[in-house]
């Protein structure tokens, strides 16, 4: 299993960043995927969601509305496009590959290396 | 949102030592919960899910306990690798998964 981000970097307060993940060693388009970010030096802080097929799409509040999270199955690859980004935004994001199992619920077994998005003028 | 909160946020150990860290849920969340662990400029590392099931290839020095809204996190002798951050994870309620604010294990 692999996830490979790419697409962070330095942004103005109010620009735009699409990352993406490329996913390898397994089935990308049956399991559910998430982005969790963690300011540096800081916890973790889960970002996004979307299920196997799409849809259902969750975010957390604080970035609801200005990022969107899309995946395209056919090219094993998750993406978060970040749009309105402002200075608390600036973090590593890491896309995760979402476990399950009826007995123990979601566990995260496999996350990315992680991106560094830096938001500053 | 599950607020989770562990204890200590650091603690400075010796190798050899035995080492718990808990975690306690605002709420209920069952079995439900995770433990990572994450080494400087690297992503985590599950260790620990359903409270208690060990991953895959992690050391059996390290396990978890608890059910409801208490947990524990126990490093049975403590080696020269764990020095890390560890961090609990709630998975009972989602997609809101939230994590405790971490437990940095240092060295005395």
């Amino acid at each position: 299993v692999q996830l490979v981000e790419s697409g962070g970097g330095l942004v103005q307060p109010g620009g735009s960043l699409r990352l993406s993940c490329a996913a390898s060693g397994f089935t990308f388009s049956t399991y559910e995927m998430n982005w969790v970010r963690q300011v540096p030096g800081k916890g973790l802080e889960w970002v996004s969601y979307i299920s196997s097929g799409g849809s259902p799409i969750f975010y957390a509040d604080a970035v609801k509305g200005r990022f969107t999270i899309s995946r395209d199955n056919a090219k094993n690859t998750l993406y978060l496009q970040m749009n309105s980004l402002r200075a608390e935004d600036t973090a590593v994001y890491y896309c995760v590959r979402a476990d399950y199992s009826e007995s123990s619920g979601y566990y995260w077994g496999h996350w990315g290396q992680g991106s560094l998005v830096t938001v500053s003028s | 949102d599950v607020q989770m909160t562990q204890s200590p946020s650091s603690l400075s150990a010796s190798v050899g030592d035995r080492v718990t860290i808990t975690c306690r849920a605002s709420q209920r969340i069952y079995t439900y919960l995770n433990w990572y662990q994450q080494k400087p400029g690297k992503a985590p590392k599950l260790l620990i899910y359903a409270a208690s099931s060990l991953q895959t290839g992690v050391p059996s020095r390290f396990s978890g306990s608890g059910s409801g809204a208490d947990f524990t996190l126990t490093i049975s002798s403590l080696q020269s690798e764990d020095f890390a951050t560890y961090y609990c994870q709630q998975t009972y309620i989602t997609p809101q998964i939230t994590f405790g604010g971490g437990t940095k294990v240092e060295i005395k």
